[in-house]
């Protein structure tokens, strides 16, 4: 089936530790998100990547990093620079930029603690 | 950077009844998308109705309708005869038309009432 794969669905970690978030996809699409997602504050742009091997930070980059090596594939990691990682965690696709831009799809998230 | 609004954090409405829900955006740009997004309890995202903004004509989506105003940059979300299963966070999303930025507002929670 076509989608979106976010793993794990949920996460514990300790403080000081990085820990990475995976996100596939076998839609074909271009373009890759993550957000962060907080109670009353929606959802932030955390990373984007238009291409492989490029992308751009968000409203919120700060102690996250991310690759795109290749095209179905874009891990976040959460460092510990991150201050306050505890959240929600959406990865999502769009299929291309321009004339063709379509709706975002989204993976079903991942729950982020911090022990 | 484009911004979006979402200025009720909170809704209800009683089932069959209609319920409108607000969003404004920020924006200098003139070719652009809008969205409107639902997330159930599941937590899954799923794309409720979309509209291009060259386009005059309010979009359509069965009990789904918008209510957009380009001048104003308003883009309201009508949802007809409510059901239960409307009960969730609904985001107001915008993106550019060449852009892959794309921007959430805060959300609003709806609750439908039998």
């Amino acid at each position: 089936d076509g989608g979106i794969t976010q793993s794990p669905k949920y996460l514990f970690r300790k403080e000081g530790q990085n820990v990475t978030l995976s996100c596939e996809q076998n839609l074909n699409h271009d373009a890759m998100y993550w957000y962060r997602q907080d109670p009353g504050q929606g959802l932030r742009l955390i990373y984007y990547s238009q291409i492989v091997n490029d992308f751009q930070k968000g409203d919120i980059a700060e102690g996250y990093s991310v690759s795109r090596e290749k095209k179905e594939s874009f891990p976040l990691t959460v460092t510990s620079a991150q201050k306050n990682p505890t959240a929600f965690y959406l990865c999502a696709t769009t299929y291309d930029r321009g004339p063709r831009n379509t709706e975002a799809f989204f993976g079903q998230g991942t729950r982020l603690t911090v022990v | 950077a484009q911004t979006v609004t979402q200025s009720q954090p909170e809704m209800s409405v009683q089932e069959a009844e209609t319920v409108t829900l607000s969003c404004t955006y920020d924006t200098s740009e003139n070719n652009y998308y809008l969205f409107w997004y639902k997330q159930p309890p599941s937590r899954q995202m799923i794309l409720v109705i979309r509209q291009e903004a060259y386009k005059q004509q309010n979009a359509t989506e069965n009990r789904f309708s918008v209510n957009f105003q380009k001048a104003a940059k308003s883009f309201s979300l009508k949802i007809s005869d409510s059901q239960l299963g409307d009960t969730a966070m609904y985001f107001c999303a915008f993106t550019l038309y060449n852009n892959n930025d794309m921007r959430f507002g805060a959300g609003t929670r709806l609750t439908v009432k039998p």
